[in-house]
């Protein structure tokens, strides 16, 4: 089945520490995304990818890093330079914007401080 | 940042009944205006990916309308069910965004037996 894997599903951090997503695809799209959410809010933009090797800020990117190495995989990168990271996170695929398709979502991972 | 704003925040609907919800976004630079519905312990799915003003989608007893002119859709469930109970997104699209979707923050709809 084609689809989002998201890992963990549940991660803690302690302070000062790197942790990192994972987010892997296997629906060949181009375009990846990391979104945060915090309770009551709606999702927020963290970076994002349109192609492999090339990303870009979204609108919450301070204290987070990613790479796009592989067209699979989007890995999210929380360092301890994020004073708040206790956040649930997604990360979702998408083929070009102009083909006007929906964007395709992971399970989510669910990260915590110590 | 764009303003994305949804409303209610909320809202509980008995079951059977109908009921519907807004999403507002800047009536300027439009490209689509999406719909996912998120339910608990899932992912979000998508419902619709609207483009042209005054388009209406429909999913089963799901349907939606646009007016990209005054910035607004309209989210409508009709004779609602217990499995009907989710979040509800919407994001908008703007041109020369690239793939950049700016979400509201949601209605969180609870059906009632």
């Amino acid at each position: 089945d084609g689809g989002i894997t998201q890992s963990p599903k549940y991660l803690f951090r302690k302070e000062g520490q790197n942790v990192t997503l994972s987010c892997e695809q296997n629906l060949n799209h181009d375009a990846m995304y990391w979104y945060r959410q915090d309770p009551g809010q709606g999702l927020r933009l963290i970076y994002y990818s349109q192609i492999v090797n090339d990303f870009q800020k979204g609108d919450i990117a301070e204290g987070y890093s990613v790479s796009r190495e592989k067209k699979e995989s989007f890995p999210l990168t929380v360092t301890s330079a994020q004073k708040n990271p206790t956040a649930f996170y997604l990360c979702a695929s998408s083929s070009p914007v102009a083909d006007n398709q929906p964007q395709h979502f992971g399970d989510g991972t669910r990260l915590s401080i110590l | 940042i764009l303003n994305v704003e949804q409303s209610p925040q909320s809202l509980h609907v008995q079951e059977g009944d109908s009921t519907n919800f807004t999403c507002s976004f800047p009536s300027s630079n439009f490209y689509a205006l999406h719909w996912y519905r998120w339910e608990t312990a899932k992912s979000p799915e998508a419902l619709f990916v609207m483009t042209l003003n005054g388009d209406e989608k429909k999913k089963g007893r799901i349907s939606a309308t646009l007016n990209t002119k005054e910035g607004y859709s309209y989210l409508y469930i009709k004779g609602s069910q217990p499995e009907d109970s989710a979040t509800y997104l919407c994001a908008f699209l703007a041109w020369a965004a690239g793939n950049k979707l700016t979400f509201g923050g949601g209605t969180r709809v609870l059906v009632k037996p």
